[in-house]
């Protein structure tokens, strides 16, 4: 099992640009997560979505946008990047209440 | 609203010293508890959890136990390895429309020395 994929693992970005984080689960998860981890903060939540079709907000969630087409797709996009979004984004995913499964991260710098 | 709160690090312990994170949480109702632990470049793994009030949750020789009168659910080994070395958080899962959004601590990293 592939677990959680997350792609690509590292980015750098100018100022204004957009991307498309990807993330890919395999274990027929109906809860997904994206989270950002900035150093010494630990982790806060972004989006999350209960079952494809169905997404809402974190804690942190503007400057982003989801989507769920699919049980086993939750892309994270962000349109105009800023130096403020340089962080290291994770997904997860999840079964009720079992834990999270999460992906091996992508390292993002906005400059 | 929910929140966790550990020790600040960086912890640095010697090889088979005995290791505790502390951990507290505020939280209305009964939520679940977790230790996840981060290795260097990677992502973080669920390490073990408990779901109510005495519950212990053990793996790979580190325990902790859901305290609900003192709100904490503090990390312990025995005997540490340098293998140990990583970020330790904790969390706090509450279940909100059939979802469990889980509340992290800052994180505690622990450095072992052999």
């Amino acid at each position: 099992n592939a677990g959680v994929t997350q792609t690509p693992k590292f980015r750098i970005l100018k100022i204004g640009q957009s991307m498309t984080l990807q993330c890919t689960q395999d274990m027929n998860h109906n809860y997904m997560y994206w989270y950002r981890q900035d150093p010494g903060m630990g982790l806060k939540l972004i989006y999350y979505s209960v079952g494809a079709g169905i997404t809402d907000k974190g804690e942190v969630p503007n400057g982003y946008n989801v989507s769920r087409s699919t049980t086993e797709d939750f892309p994270l996009r962000l349109e105009l990047a800023a130096p403020s979004q340089t962080s290291v984004y994770f997904c997860a995913s999840s079964y009720r209440q079992d834990g999270y499964t999460f992906g091996s991260g992508t390292r993002l710098t906005v400059v | 609203g929910n929140s966790v709160t550990q020790m600040e690090g960086p912890v640095t312990l010697s090889e088979e010293a005995f290791l505790t994170i502390n951990c507290t949480y505020t939280a209305t109702g009964y939520p679940s508890l977790f230790w996840y632990v981060q290795y260097p470049g990677e992502g973080l793994q669920l390490l073990l959890k408990a779901t109510k009030a005495d519950d212990k949750g053990s793996n790979k020789g580190f325990e902790a136990t859901y305290r609900k009168e003192t709100t904490s659910f503090h990390l312990e080994k025995g005997s540490v390895q340098v293998s140990d070395s990583a970020v330790y958080f904790c969390a706090l899962g509450h279940p909100q429309g059939g979802s469990e959004k889980l509340v992290f601590g800052k994180g505690t990293k622990l450095t072992v020395n052999p």
